[in-house]
């Protein structure tokens, strides 16, 4: 299995509060992502990072934003959370975009 | 990235070998069929994926049709930790402003009951 590791892997906060989950890889890919999923929508992109300090926006971007300051950790940070932040993030990496993606198990996180 | 179509669910005996079809009727030329699968509480897992061939790897094989317009995923001898969500994707395998974005649809329920 790919070495990532999300974290934490559960989270409960309240709305208004900032939250930020981190995944950490062992593997030196250059491509890093992170998506969210929930029922009846499938796993949507949030942002991606392509190098260190390069990053990008995917298509469920607001509210959300993102650093690599390192290629072994890209953090996706909430800074004030709302209800519809409620979802199940999964961080996924891949040395070229045209090869295979590999997940970590993903962080639940509940915005009361 | 072309759309695909999948049977909601499918049942399947343990031991037997399990067929997934996927429809990708508006597939380009330059698309690959990839195939993940999610069990439950876990993040998604790569299987396989193919451009034109058809594929085979430790886990399952992969039959595209000549005119590339459907394909169908084979767990050869299926058993009970094969019970998951399984996602048939079309995408291009290029970066450009995509940069290997997956695109997840709703999937098939495999259930393989003993």
């Amino acid at each position: 299995d790919a070495g990532i590791t999300q974290s934490p892997r559960h989270k409960v906060t309240e709305t208004g509060t900032p939250v930020t989950l981190r995944c950490h890889q062992t593997e030196n890919h250059r491509y890093m992502y992170w998506y969210r999923q929930d029922p009846g929508h499938g796993l949507r992109l949030i942002h991606y990072s392509y190098g260190v300090k390069d990053t990008d926006k995917g298509e469920v971007s607001d509210g959300y934003s993102v650093s690599r300051s390192k290629t072994e950790d890209f953090l996706l940070t909430l800074e004030s959370a709302t209800s519809s932040q409620t979802s199940v993030y999964f961080c996924a990496i891949t040395r070229q975009p045209n090869q295979p993606q590999h997940f970590g198990d993903g962080t639940r996180l509940s915005i009361l | 990235d072309a759309k695909t179509t999948q049977p909601t669910s499918m049942d399947c005996a343990e031991g037997r070998a399990a067929n997934l079809p996927c429809n990708h009727s508006t597939i380009s030329g330059n698309e690959y069929v990839y195939w993940y699968r999610q069990i439950h509480s876990q993040g998604p897992q790569y299987i396989i994926h193919g451009l034109k061939n058809n594929e085979t790897n430790e886990m399952a094989s992969l039959i595209i049709t000549e005119d590339r317009k459907s394909s169908t995923l084979i767990l050869p001898h299926a058993t009970l930790r094969d019970t998951a969500v399984y996602y048939c994707i079309v995408r291009l395998n290029a970066g450009g402003t995509s940069y290997g974005k997956l695109t997840f649809g709703q999937g098939t329920i495999l259930t393989v009951h003993p």
